[in-house]
């Protein structure tokens, strides 16, 4: 069976760090899309990152630089580095996986979600 | 950065009604788009992906179209699980703010 577990989400000072992990099984990451979304407290939902199996990664403008999107293939385990924390960086965030068959044309659709973990910047 | 635009913001319909729900890119991007279902507490579920095409395990009274910068959402007939809140995502990229689909 999938699964995707995220964990190490809590509350921290603005300027702080967090690493946030996703653990998966059923499945090996380093041969998947992985993303990770986050969604602010009663907001929409936001793309945050991607790593794509040959390695190559994406951020959005709102994090680029102070985020960092990895993974270990000897634990099947995904991680998101957090720099330089904001207060708008408070967010339940969750990873999310696409397989080969969810990637059309190379173009890929997470399909498997973790339940999410939060995140608290505040002083 | 492209932006995407769903509306309305919220639909209240009552079950066995046809809900239909936009979305608008600020520029093309061909059909690299998907639809998610979102409960409260819960993860995102992908209903539909590449535009049109239905996720595995979805009821078929979901339905996608449209391609460039218009595209829409369809339930074809309200059940009570599909009061939630969808948002269209372009492909590795930004969400829709979200519909809210609500009892009547």
């Amino acid at each position: 069976e999938v699964q995707l577990v995220e964990s190490g989400g809590g509350l921290v000072q603005p300027g702080g760090s967090l690493r946030l992990s996703c653990a998966a099984s059923g499945f090996t990451v380093s041969s998947n899309y992985m993303s990770w979304v986050r969604q602010a407290p009663g907001k929409g939902l936001e793309w945050v990152s991607v790593i794509y199996s040959g390695g190559s990664t994406y951020y959005a403008d709102s994090v680029k630089g102070r985020f960092t999107i990895s993974r270990d293939n000897a634990k099947n385990t995904l991680y998101l580095q957090m720099n330089s924390l904001r207060p708008e960086d408070t967010a339940v965030y969750y990873c999310a996986r696409a397989s080969a068959m969810s990637c059309p044309n190379g173009v890929c659709y997470p399909h498997s979600w973790g339940q999410g973990t939060l995140v608290t910047v505040s002083s | 950065d492209i932006q995407m635009t769903q509306s309305p913001s919220s639909v209240s319909a009552s079950v066995g009604d046809r809900v239909t729900i936009t979305c608008r890119a600020s520029q093309g991007i061909s059909s690299w788009l998907a639809w998610y279902q979102q409960k409260p507490g819960k993860a995102p579920k992908l209903l539909i992906y590449a535009a049109s095409s239905l996720q595995s395990g979805v009821p078929s009274r979901f339905s996608g179209s449209g391609s460039g910068t218009d595209f829409t959402l369809t339930i074809s007939s309200l059940q009570p699980e599909d009061f939630a809140t969808y948002y269209c995502q372009q492909a590795n990229s930004s969400f829709g703010g979200g519909t809210k689909v609500e009892i009547k």
